[in-house]
């Protein structure tokens, strides 16, 4: 089983609604990720927080709203999406240690379908 | 620019076939840590292994085994006598050391049939 949960597994949304996608792990990792995949596609990074503060945005759509309001916890709001937002969305969290080794530890991803 | 190629988009083989999943590299950097991730339908991406760019030693794992070559600029995994539970997505990915960007490849499907 994997140590970081995602909720909810499904979502499916209207263009006009609001929801938000949560993520959790008790690792007591520092360092946590949103990527967003694509049908057939690899992961591409959208978000990353360092010490519960923004480090990295990859150009995101402001449609999409981070927030780390704790060590463990990882949420992403979603507002006015459009149907090419329906992906798989994947949290990450690593140790905070320099250097970067790399070794993300992921959820298994909350599937969006934006109608 | 950093750039991995998985050139093998789907590779389908019958149980305990040995199968060798292909994985190119591009960086300037001197520092890189190189990865492999399962990715089953569940849809988490599982680490797999992760080698620095120092550290040109072969690693096995039970069936796994890990082929890295700087001269070439390669890092391929082997699976041994293959299981229908191997039958995932493959990722191959770098990352910078010191870098929060994790660059994958597009992935191989392996396939194992009964």
């Amino acid at each position: 089983d994997t140590e970081v949960t995602q909720t909810p597994k499904h979502l499916v949304m209207g263009m006009t609604n609001k929801k938000s996608l949560k993520c959790e792990q008790h690792m007591g990792h520092r360092a946590m990720y949103w990527y967003k995949q694509k049908a057939k596609k690899p992961p591409e990074l959208m978000f990353v927080y360092s010490y519960e503060k923004l480090s990295i945005n990859e150009s995101v759509p402001s449609r999409f709203s981070p927030e780390c309001p704790n060590s463990s916890l990882l949420n992403l709001h979603l507002h006015a999406l459009q149907p090419e937002d329906s992906a798989l969305y994947l949290c990450a969290s690593r140790h905070q240690r320099a250097p970067n080794t790399g070794e993300l530890f992921f959820g298994e991803g909350s599937r969006l379908t934006v109608l | 620019a950093q750039k991995v190629t998985q050139a093998q988009t789907e590779i389908s083989v019958v149980e305990k076939e040995d199968v060798t999943l292909d994985c190119v590299y591009e960086t300037r950097d001197t520092t890189y840590y190189l990865f492999w991730y399962k990715q089953p339908p569940s849809g988490e991406l599982v680490f797999l292994i992760r080698r620095n760019s120092f550290d040109e030693q072969n690693e096995i794992s039970g069936r796994y085994s890990w082929n890295f070559q700087k001269s070439t600029s390669s890092f391929n995994f082997t699976i041994t006598a293959s299981q229908v539970v191997d039958s995932a997505v493959y990722f191959c990915a770098l990352i910078q050391g010191g870098s929060e960007k994790l660059v994958f490849g597009k992935g191989t499907k392996l396939t194992v049939n009964p």
